[in-house]
Parts: structure tokens; sequence; C-alpha cells
């Protein structure tokens, strides 16, 4: 099956700054995630999306994350006021079933994301 | 909160060896899911395992469930320098769908 896409692949900016990172899932899923890697670490969940409301979230998904699907194609991830330590790859996955129920969660390439 | 150990870290070994990597927990996942890594790269699915006892066999891979659903296995045979990466496991907890992964295990094979 197809995997997601994201975008932009690289990202670099300055702490403070807001940055929203997206990704394109094929529309008639319904399961979402975001997970983050910072270098060299393992692989972190962040937040899971279901049928266009948070359905999971982890403790590093505080006040400063959100995450939306506006236009009902695009799922995007917002970071309101970026610090140091959230330089990381931010991976996007979808579910593996249409009607829901994850089991598989397929990746997306990832965006790197620098602050400095 | 659901942790998975993963051993070895690292592993390099001479094409045309035998390699087992093993994921374990001291929780129960409703499934599990080995991945494989390339640098600057997202996870690319291997395979899922959902039954306890399951084996699946994708070519030279061999992937096992342990019975309690605590611990799973990778192996494979004849190992060749294409399967130099990092492998990760990741499980899925039983509350929620999010997955919890291991810390990975870097393979080298050697020609």
């Amino acid at each position: 099956e197809p995997e997601v896409t994201q975008t932009p692949s690289h990202q670099v900016t300055q702490m403070g700054q807001e940055v929203i990172l997206r990704c394109v899932p094929i529309s008639n899923h319904l399961y979402f995630y975001w997970y983050r890697q910072i270098l060299g670490q393992k692989v972190e969940f962040l937040v899971s999306f279901y049928n266009n409301e948070i359905s999971e979230k982890s403790e590093i998904f505080d006040d400063q994350f959100s995450v939306e699907r506006p236009d009902g194609s695009n799922f995007t991830l917002k970071i309101r006021s970026t610090k140091l330590e959230d330089s990381a790859m931010y991976f996007c996955a979808r579910g593996g079933g249409v009607s829901g129920g994850s089991e598989t969660q397929y990746f997306g390439p990832g965006t790197r994301l620098l602050v400095l | 909160t659901q942790l998975l150990e993963q051993s070895p870290q690292f592993l390099s070994i001479q094409e045309g060896e035998n390699l087992t990597v093993y994921c374990n927990s001291s929780s129960v996942f409703s499934s599990l899911q080995w991945y494989r890594q390339e640098p600057g790269e997202g996870p690319v699915l291997l395979v899922t395992v959902v039954t306890g006892g399951e084996v699946k066999k994708l070519k030279r891979l061999t992937f096992q469930f342990g019975d309690a659903r605590k611990d799973s296995s990778l192996h494979i045979t004849a190992a060749q320098p294409g399967d130099t990466g990092l492998y990760l496991c990741a499980g899925e907890g039983n509350a929620g769908n999010m997955l919890t992964f291991g810390g990975g295990t870097r393979l080298m094979v050697k020609p």
C-alpha cells in the first residue's frame, strides 16, 4: 500500500518561531499519527488522530503542539514556539485500515526540523 | 509505561552468516511490527505479527511473536550486504494504537 507524503522534507527555523509540518495521506484513511525521532534516539509517539479528533497523545505533546486536518486532506502538526530540543525528524504515519483499527502503521519519509 | 528492549544494539557479521535480533518487554502487546530504517528516511514496514506464537516468513527473514505476546524475534538466514541497515521493533499497546519502539539493532553485513 502507498505511504503518506510529507512536506517540507527539511525545515530550518529560529527558536521561538512557529512551524507547520504537513502530511498528505490517502483521503479515505481515518487513523493518523505523528512521531518524532531525535538524532540517535528512539522513535517516540506524539499523537494519534482518528476521525478528525485527537484520540491519544503523549507527554511530549504539550500545549506547544497542535494537530488538525483543515481541508479534509492534509494533516498538519504545528509547533507554536519552537525550542532547540524540538530539533528532530518528524514522521507522519497512517493506520492500515480504511475503517479504522490500526494494527499496522505506514510511515512517511519524514521532515527534518532544525531549530537554531 | 510500556518499554521494548532490543538486542543486540549493534551487529557486524560476514555475508552468509545467520543472525537473530530480539525484542523483549514485560508488557503485553496487541500486535508487534518490525521495520527497517535507512539513514534520513522513515521506517519501512517489514511485517506485523498479531497472534501469540505466530511465525511469519519473508524470504530469508523469519519473524516470531512470543506465546505471551511480550517478545519477538527476527532471524535472518544467510545474510547479504543488502540486509545492512537499522531494524526496529514496535509494539502496539492494548489500551490504544500508539506504537512503542525499541532502540533498534544496527546490522552490518560485510561481503
